[in-house]
């Protein structure tokens, strides 16, 4: 199993252009997680998806951040207008969903916003 | 809501010696579930070990273990017979067993290993 597949590893901006995060996640997961981790806040979750639906997204930071989930193989994070204060790395992890399973991470995408 | 406390930023131990990082969570839930993460360089985060709350037994994967403190609500993690390759950042988290599958993070440990 290839694991948890994000794209791009890096993505480098400028303030106010759109950036979309891609997962791909392990097949089979009925659970992703979006995460983003700052060195000022650590790992926060921003929204998950159970079965493609949209849980909860209190973590999401402010309606510039929107999250799909058009079916179980795919999802996508968007910031749009970026601001520099978005830089950080983007994880995205999936599960079996059970209350015990661990969460499969991704590598992570690092975003810049210049 | 829950909260996961990791109060040391920095630990650093000598190959081969054994390191204790120190995790508490405030519930007032009675059955969740614990999980020690490692971060390395690379980022990518991988499962340690984790622990069911309604199990007394701490759980043990190999050179890695926890001292499961349920009263105190504390979940630390000893590593024993450290290796170069053990040096990370190392989270501790926490998952309610109520429906959702929210889980909360510590701020993490980064774990120098000295050769």
């Amino acid at each position: 199993d290839a694991g948890v597949i994000q794209s791009p590893r890096h993505e480098v901006t400028e303030m106010g252009q759109e950036v979309t995060l891609r997962c791909k996640p392990i097949s089979g997961h009925n659970s992703l997680f979006w995460y983003r981790q700052t060195m000022m806040r650590g790992l926060e979750l921003l929204i998950y998806f159970n079965n493609n639906v949209p849980i909860d997204d209190s973590g999401m930071p402010e309606d510039r951040f929107s999250a799909k989930m058009p079916n179980a193989s795919f999802s996508t994070l968007k910031i749009q207008p970026s601001e520099p204060r978005d830089s950080a790395v983007y994880f995205c992890a999936s599960s079996t969903g059970g209350l015990a399973s661990e969460q499969f991470f991704g590598p992570g995408t690092r975003l810049t916003v210049l | 809501a829950q909260t996961v406390t990791q109060s040391q930023p920095e630990m650093s131990v000598q190959e081969a010696e054994t390191v204790t990082l120190s995790c508490t969570y405030d519930t007032s839930e009675s059955d969740y579930y614990l999980f020690w993460y490692k971060q390395p360089p690379s980022r990518q985060m991988i499962l340690v070990i984790r622990q069911e709350a309604y199990k007394q037994q701490n759980a043990t994967e190999n050179r890695f273990s926890v001292n499961f403190q349920k009263a105190a609500k504390s979940f630390s993690l000893k590593i024993s017979d450290s290796q170069l390759g053990d040096a990370a950042m190392y989270f501790c988290a926490y998952r309610s067993a109520m429906a959702n599958n929210d889980m909360r993070f510590g701020a993490g440990t980064r774990l120098t290993v000295k050769p």
